[in-house]
């Protein structure tokens, strides 16, 4: 079956300093892979994704994703956090169990970032 | 959110109650999905639809139903069927719903029970 964890409810930083929130996923064959953020009552914005080719990706607002085919994972990473990073960030794979036509995404539970000032 | 409207933002049901939350696009997009979001389980599918007149089920359906009239509408209603449904209801579209397009979402409506 198709899923992705994200292992961490929290993660807390200080500002200033690298982050990292991590994410694994389970698919058969080749992963389509996306990282979301949500402010507090607001719907989901779009980082970045992997679709295919290198396997680090930039995205918006200084977010990067480091793909490992190896370890499965898709770590979501920033050199230098920001008090305004605070959010609710969901990584998701999308579903080949739906067929090739339909994008239908698959979320983990989600990781609240917390930048301390 | 740009692109993606919801309205209301806040919608209270009361018991035996239908109510109907909106959702339009102007970004021409084919595909539209609707996700629910509770706490600490992620989002979950209820609908989706990949060309006007025609929608599926996702993972969660039941209690829930949903109309494809329009490219740019796809509003969900939530009927008195579906016994617990305070939560936080997204929007999202693509282009076409092809595997490496990126679903971008709507603000969302909270739905709270009186």
């Amino acid at each position: 079956a198709q899923s992705v964890a994200q292992p961490e409810d929290q993660v807390n930083v200080a500002e200033g300093n690298p982050l990292t929130v991590k994410c694994t996923y389970s698919v058969s064959g080749n992963p389509y892979l996306f990282w979301y953020v949500q402010y507090p009552n607001r719907g989901l914005q779009f980082l970045l994704k992997y679709i295919t080719g290198d396997n680090l990706v930039k995205g918006s607002y200084g977010f990067e994703a480091e793909f490992n085919k190896s370890q499965t994972s898709f770590h979501l990473k920033k050199p230098s956090a920001l008090v305004s990073d605070s959010a609710l960030y969901f990584c998701a794979v999308r579903d080949l169990n739906y067929g090739g036509a339909t994008n239908k995404l698959i979320f983990g539970t989600g990781t609240l970032l917390a930048v301390q000032p | 959110d740009g692109g993606i409207t919801q309205s209301p933002k806040y919608l209270f049901r009361k018991e035996g109650q239908n109510v109907t939350l909106s959702c339009e696009q102007n970004l021409n997009h084919d595909a539209m999905y609707w996700y629910r979001q509770d706490p600490g389980q992620g989002l979950r599918l209820i609908y989706y639809s990949q060309i006007v007149n025609d929608f599926q089920k996702g993972d969660i359906a039941e209690g829930y139903s949903v109309s494809r009239e329009k490219k740019e509408s796809f509003p969900l209603t939530v009927t008195s069927a579906q016994k617990n449904p305070t939560a936080f209801y997204l929007c999202a579209s693509n282009l076409r719903g092809l595997p490496q397009e990126t679903q971008y979402f709507g603000p969302g409506t909270r739905l709270l029970v009186l």
